[in-house]
């Protein structure tokens, strides 16, 4: 059964700090997918990384995936109260997206 | 495109009681997934159509769960016999195939 972890779990931050999210998994898989959650919402699409050595850039968000590592990492630059939400990483085993696995999030909050 | 809509947004019900949600896909799309999310973890995957055909299903999706998408457009999701345990929130999603995932903002049910 494929697992996904990411860590922190909870991070606290200050605004112009940087600070990057991890998210493990346990199975070969070259396609993963980050999300952003604020509260009471739905999830928002960030990132699609398909290959391995993939970099993704948007604003202060940056993802890559190392497939040989099985590993994807969510780096925040020079954070902004605006990025305060949750993070999910999600992985497909499947090559099809017929199914994703989510990790249990990453709860963001970036004081002043 | 108004994105993926979901009714209702909130439902109460009884324990015993059945309830249905409906989901209607970006109109484009042509995948649609039901998701299930509990306070502070990730979505779980429940099922998955392509077009009206349900090509993946869950262990989470008991036989007190089901769902169809009878002309491959919008869906319902129907549980019989409502537990409290059912207690979350339902999601949906809709994608392409060179898309990802686009979620709607769900359906949260609470069971008394």
């Amino acid at each position: 059964e494929l697992k996904v972890e990411q860590n922190p779990l909870f991070l606290s931050m200050q605004e112009g700090k940087n600070y990057t999210i991890y998210c493990n998994y346990s199975t070969t898989s070259d396609r993963l997918y980050w999300y952003r959650q604020d509260p009471g919402k739905s999830l928002e699409s960030l990132f699609v990384l398909l290959s391995n050595g993939a970099v993704k850039q948007e604003g202060r968000l940056m993802a890559s995936l190392d497939t040989k590592a099985r590993l994807s990492t969510l780096h925040i630059t020079a954070a902004v109260h605006d990025l305060s939400a949750t993070y999910f990483c999600a992985v497909d085993a499947t090559g099809t997206a017929s199914k994703l696995t989510f990790g249990t999030g990453t709860r963001l909050q970036v004081t002043l | 495109d108004t994105g993926v809509s979901q009714n209702p947004r909130h439902k109460i019900t009884k324990r015993g009681q059945n309830v249905t949600f409906r989901c209607d896909p970006i109109s484009e799309h042509n995948r649609l997934y039901w998701y299930r999310q509990t306070l502070g973890q990730g979505p779980e995957f429940l099922t998955y159509f392509q077009n009206e055909a349900q090509l993946e299903k869950s262990r989470l999706l008991s036989d007190r769960f089901s769902a169809e998408r009878p002309k491959g457009s919008f869906s319902t999701l129907e549980i019989q016999r409502t537990e409290q345990g059912d207690s979350a929130m339902y999601l949906c999603a809709s994608s392409s195939i060179i898309s990802p995932l686009h979620f709607g903002n769900g359906t949260r049910l609470t069971v008394t």
